[in-house]
């Protein structure tokens, strides 16, 4: 079946700093691939997805392209700020039941002013 | 997207009582819900799946008696958990499927502390 694997946390950043979260996926296929955001006491949030790949999913300033051939989907953003302090996890369909999806193990992100 | 709804948002109850959460599609027709729990800075653990008007379909290692689940409308399921005790304290997450490329929408959470 599909897995998801997932940089360990917790990161720290401070504000404008560069950020990269790596995520590796096996499969079997090519899935939609997603980014999901956690903020502190709350659900999880679509962040960004790809659906095909080579796409490149882009969403508040987080961007993330599906690459077949490293099977990898790094999220990364330019300049973190604050607001961006949250849990952020991987995420594909698991198998072939299309409904169910499998997240990573999350990864922490604490920017500091 | 869909948005959905959760509650309680926070429930404290005695050990050995069943608490009931709430999940609400609020503008989506939902077929598919999923129930979730999470606890402290871990993923989410897919619980089971339900389907509206059916049995809901458990994980492996998920108690059926002990986490019953109803999903008799297009827009509400329910998670009891019954005779709870401290070890079902965590934090459960709904979602709504969608048939859009997989992508699910996801209520807030009920935070359960059970003492």
């Amino acid at each position: 079946g599909n897995s998801v694997t997932q940089m360990e946390g917790p990161v720290t950043l401070s504000e404008e700093a560069f950020l990269t979260i790596n995520c590796t996926y096996t499969a079997t296929g090519y899935p939609s691939l997603f980014w999901y955001v956690q903020y502190p006491g709350e659900g999880l949030q679509l962040l960004l997805k790809a659906t095909k790949a080579d796409d490149k999913g882009s969403n508040k300033g987080f961007e993330a392209t599906y690459r077949k051939e490293t099977t990898s989907f790094h999220l990364e953003k330019g300049s973190v700020q604050v607001s961006d302090s949250a849990v952020y996890f991987c995420a594909l369909p698991l198998g072939t039941s299309y409904d169910k999806v499998i997240f990573g193990p999350g990864t922490s992100l604490s920017v500091i002013p | 997207g869909a948005v959905v709804s959760q509650h309680p948002s926070w429930v404290i109850c005695k050990s050995g009582t069943s608490v009931k959460i709430e999940c609400r599609s609020l503008d989506f027709q939902a077929t598919t819900m999923f129930w979730y729990r999470q606890f402290p800075k871990q993923s989410l653990m897919l619980m089971a799946t339900s389907n509206e008007g059916s049995k809901a379909t458990y994980e492996q290692g998920v108690e059926k008696d002990k986490f019953l689940i109803n999903h008799a409308s297009l827009t509400l399921s329910t998670l009891t958990v019954t005779s709870a005790h401290p070890e079902d304290s965590s934090f459960y997450i709904c979602s709504v499927g969608t048939s859009n490329g997989y992508e699910q929408y996801f209520g807030p959470g009920t935070r359960l502390t059970v003492t």
